[in-house]
């Protein structure tokens, strides 16, 4: 079955860079038409969208955000990573990444998610 | 970014029919999702293109709209609905709206 899981620093400092792993199973990124993006959501608050790389390697990035963002995928295809430079408090959120299965962005719902990873950033 | 409306709460009785909207601020033809998270989860999708009953998914769940204007309908509300619902449109760079709370009297 397909499962997807987050990690990341749990805390860090403001103007630091933040790194974020997805490792996922159930299916290979090297597969046509499979995406996984990065969604965060500060507590209490809606969801975010930030990032997407797709089977093919393109890379897709929230406008409001594609300075500091970067995201990449390994080799094996069973990894994705989320960096963000230059945090600040208001990147405080929950991180999730999840899975869609489609080339086309006009197709990006997400059907399968990780549990999260939350990450406070605090001096 | 196309910004999506939702009311922030409702409040429903067990049994009845709840309609959930969502207002999308330019069209997104039929490229609207829906999605059920409870405290502490992640969000679970339960509609994709505004229609399709995703996968294991009851089918007291429903959806419909196109254009600007979308509604998820549950019918009939059960004790385990209790959640908050999200829309997100992918015509454009995907994004939520603010979320609608459920709760059961």
């Amino acid at each position: 079955q397909v499962t997807l899981k987050e990690s990341g620093p749990g805390m860090l400092q403001p103007s630091k860079t933040l790194s974020l792993t997805c490792s996922f199973s159930g299916f290979s990124l090297s597969t046509s038409g499979m995406v996984v993006s990065w969604i965060r959501q500060p507590s209490g608050k809606s969801l975010e969208w930030l990032a997407a790389i797709d089977w093919d390697g393109d890379k897709y990035y929230n406008p409001s955000l594609k300075s500091r963002l970067t995201v990449s995928k390994d080799t094996s295809n069973t990894q994705v990573f989320l960096k963000i430079t230059s945090v600040d408090i208001a990147d405080t959120a929950t991180y999730y990444c999840a899975r869609s299965h489609s080339s086309y962005p006009l197709y990006w719902y997400f059907d399968f998610w990780g549990p999260g990873t939350m990450v406070t950033v605090s001096s | 970014d196309t910004v999506l409306t939702q009311s922030p709460a409702l409040a429903v009785s067990p049994g009845e029919r709840v309609s959930i909207s969502c207002r999308a601020s330019e069209g997104v033809n039929s490229y609207m999702h829906w999605y059920q998270q409870k405290p502490g989860q992640q969000p679970k999708l339960l509609i994709y293109k505004a229609s399709n009953l995703a996968s294991g998914v009851p089918a007291r769940f429903s959806g419909s709209g196109s254009g600007t204007d979308f509604t998820l309908t549950i019918d009939p509300v059960e004790a385990d609905d209790t959640a908050t619902y999200f829309c997100q449109q992918s015509w454009n760079d995907p994004t939520f709206g603010g979320g609608t709370k459920l709760e059961l009297k």
